[in-house]
């Protein structure tokens, strides 16, 4: 059950804030959010668990509706270094993970 | 603290030929997953282990895919035979379980080329 990811692509200019939205059609046991930048590794950015519960940086933010199934991540005041693609990864039990297909967002100058 | 280890970084294979992955995830983490990813997509999760123990291989492609994990440390991912279709990046990633555990640290993947 992959969860579905919107936007597809988002640009940026740097400073502006962005909304990337996850959601599902099963209950979710949580959400993580990850960043890849081209050619490398996905990264942690943060999990939200059932309950409110959530973990990440500081400069991240995140939200997760457990009624709606949907979670949004929060970039504000962007910054060039924001660019990547963001994967929102949804747990239906402990450790069962599914990716969406990613937002791929483009901060420019 | 060293990350999660994979080789070969790249590879490249005529079709119908063995390829195996090699993946050393952090010391002490429990859990540990490979994945297939095709370009411009999310990872895609063929296998997880917990401990030596493949808990979830239901998108593992059996008749051509196997994966082990020996003592439960580091794992191997073989294709036998590879097809076109099995061009990817193949990425293994780790996490220490526990109430935080579901955190994911990812090798830099090696990517596969079919010819």
């Amino acid at each position: 059950q992959q969860p579905v990811q919107s936007p597809q692509a988002v640009i940026l200019r740097e400073g502006e804030d962005a909304v990337i939205n996850c959601s599902s059609s099963k209950a979710l046991y949580s959400v993580h959010w990850y960043r890849q930048k081209h050619g490398e590794a996905p990264v942690f950015l943060m999990i939200l668990l059932k309950g409110g519960e959530q973990k990440g940086h500081e400069k991240i933010s995140a939200s997760f509706n457990e009624k709606k199934q949907q979670s949004s991540l929060y970039l504000t005041a962007s910054q060039l270094s924001y660019s990547g693609t963001y994967f929102c990864g949804t747990e239906y039990n402990n450790n069962d993970m599914r990716f969406g297909a990613g937002t791929r967002l483009t901060v420019k100058p | 603290e060293a990350g999660v280890v994979q080789s070969p970084r790249y590879k490249i294979i005529e079709k119908k030929q063995p390829v195996a992955f090699w993946c050393n995830p952090i010391s002490g983490h429990n859990t540990l997953y490979w994945y297939l990813q095709n370009l411009g997509q999310g990872p895609e999760l063929l296998i997880r282990y917990e401990n030596e123990e493949a808990v979830d291989d239901s998108q593992l492609p059996k008749d051509r895919f196997s994966a082990e994990r020996l003592k439960g440390v580091d794992s191997t991912l073989k294709i036998q035979p590879a097809e076109l279709g099995d061009s990817a990046v193949y990425l293994c990633a780790s996490s220490p379980g526990g109430r935080w555990g579901n955190e994911q640290f990812f090798g830099p993947g090696t990517r596969l080329t079919v010819l």
